[in-house]
């Protein structure tokens, strides 16, 4: 594709269900970042992965949060047992090596009711 | 210490006047970035930028390496403008290698 991409752009889910997001980086970009957008907050770094090595999680707000990124390519954010105050746009970026390209998803807009 | 600041954080203005919105910076980049963000929207990139400046219809971005400072330009705003702008930073890697602004809030009255 031509850009980020992140699934699902809207999620309404239970509380206390977990819920899956998915990012899709540019292909070739090796630094890969999650941030979170609580209502009318600015963007909270979550993780961030490069390459092979082990992923900056120190933004992770708690246990119920993890992450992973397959093959340094897709990238996944899940979060479990979710809870109201989890509800906020959750955005992808990825970056090259060298850190002259960036490219962000849309966001995953997730509503805990 | 790696911060972006953005200002103002609200701005009000009637359609049709030119809009300025500024991003400093405090450490050096490989690029500036100029995000938007409608209501209840998605986030949408609108420039990349290194140096210079470029344009976008009504956009313009332009950036200053030296005084580490950036600027978005609307010309002739419209309230379809009305979002939140938010600018970011990547330089270094790491988990400060992309850093946001707390965004400017941008209302166009009719």
């Amino acid at each position: 594709g031509a850009g980020v991409s992140q699934s699902p752009s809207n999620k309404v889910t239970e509380k206390g269900k977990d819920v899956e997001l998915r990012c899709d980086p540019i292909s070739g970009h090796t630094a890969l970042y999650w941030y979170r957008q609580s209502l009318g907050q600015g963007l909270e770094f979550l993780i961030y992965f490069q390459g092979n090595s082990a992923p900056d999680k120190s933004g992770l707000p708690s246990d119920r949060f993890s992450a992973e990124r397959t093959g340094g390519s897709v990238s996944t954010l899940t979060i479990q047992r979710t809870q109201q105050e989890d509800s906020a746009v959750y955005l992808c970026a990825s970056c090259s090596w060298w850190y002259t390209e960036a490219f962000f998803g849309q966001g995953t807009r997730l509503t805990v009711v | 210490k790696n911060e972006v600041e953005q200002s103002p954080q609200n701005l009000t203005a009637q359609e049709g006047e030119f809009i300025t919105i500024n991003c400093s910076y405090s450490v050096g980049i490989s690029a500036l970035h100029w995000l938007q963000q409608h209501p209840g929207g998605g986030i949408v990139s609108l420039f990349m930028l290194s140096s210079g400046k470029k344009k976008h219809g009504r956009l313009i971005a332009t950036i200053n390496i030296q005084e580490k400072h950036s600027s978005l330009h609307i010309t002739a705003s419209h309230p379809r403008d009305s979002a939140v702008y938010i600018c970011a930073r990547t330089s270094g890697g790491g988990a400060d290698g992309l850093t946001f602004g707390k965004g400017t809030h941008l209302i166009i009255q009719p």
